[in-house]
């Protein structure tokens, strides 16, 4: 069973702050994504990273998948309250043809004014 | 808006009952996925199908089932509902089978009574 730890589970800042959230695995992923949701809505899809080392910056996030392809994080440049939500990770399982994603179990973030 | 559109928002029901819950994936999009989040056990993927056929079965009840039709929308039942079937049921869209980039929708809460 692949499992994906994601860390912090809860973190609590404040704005402008900097901060760094992590997901890893012992397993090896073709690919990770990383989406926001907030409470009530669905998941909405960040970034997805393919290639081991792979760098990829949307604004104030920066994301980053390990070179061994097990693991990923979050960066967040100088905080605002509109960032608050819950981050998760999902990984898609390397050499099968089909599409399960593995979530982590989240990162509640608030972003305090 | 992701494109992904789920019916029923909200459903309240009760024990035993049966429910139908029903996705339309983006346009073109021949993946549906099906998943569960609940406060105790994260964001958790049920099924997949594609192109109208199953690919792929995760932790789902043997009193669940799904299909996809021809017109590509689907379908997830719940029957034999019990207080702990209480959670946000998900539909996710792709494009091809590996589903390394899903389009969640907003999601459908059920609440067993």
């Amino acid at each position: 069973t692949q499992l994906l730890e994601q860390s912090p589970q809860f973190l609590s800042i404040q704005e402008g702050e900097n901060l760094t959230v992590y997901c890893n695995s012992s397993s090896v992923f073709s690919s990770l994504q990383w989406y926001r949701q907030e409470p009530g809505e669905g998941p909405v899809l960040l970034v997805t990273v393919v290639t081991g080392g792979e760098v990829k910056k949307l604004k104030r996030l920066t994301f980053q998948f390990g070179d061994a392809r097990k693991d990923s994080s979050l960066h967040i440049t100088a905080a605002q309250p509109g960032d608050t939500g819950l981050y998760l990770c999902a990984g898609a399982s390397q050499g099968t043809s089909y599409g399960k994603l593995t979530f982590g179990q989240g990162t509640i973030l608030t972003v305090h004014p | 808006d992701s494109g992904v559109t789920q019916t029923p928002k909200h459903l309240i029901t009760a024990t035993g009952q049966r429910v139908t819950l029903r996705c339309s994936p983006r346009s073109g999009d021949l993946s549906v996925y099906w998943y569960q989040q609940s406060l105790d056990q994260g964001l958790q993927f049920l099924i997949q199908y594609y192109n109208g056929e199953e690919r792929a079965k995760g932790n789902i009840l043997e009193r669940f089932s799904a299909q996809q039709f021809p017109d590509l929308h689907s379908e997830l039942n719940l029957s034999s509902l019990e207080l702990g079937d209480s959670a946000l049921y998900f539909c996710a869209s792709s494009v091809g089978i590996s589903g390394e980039t899903q389009y969640f929708g907003p999601g459908t809460r059920l609440l067993v009574l």
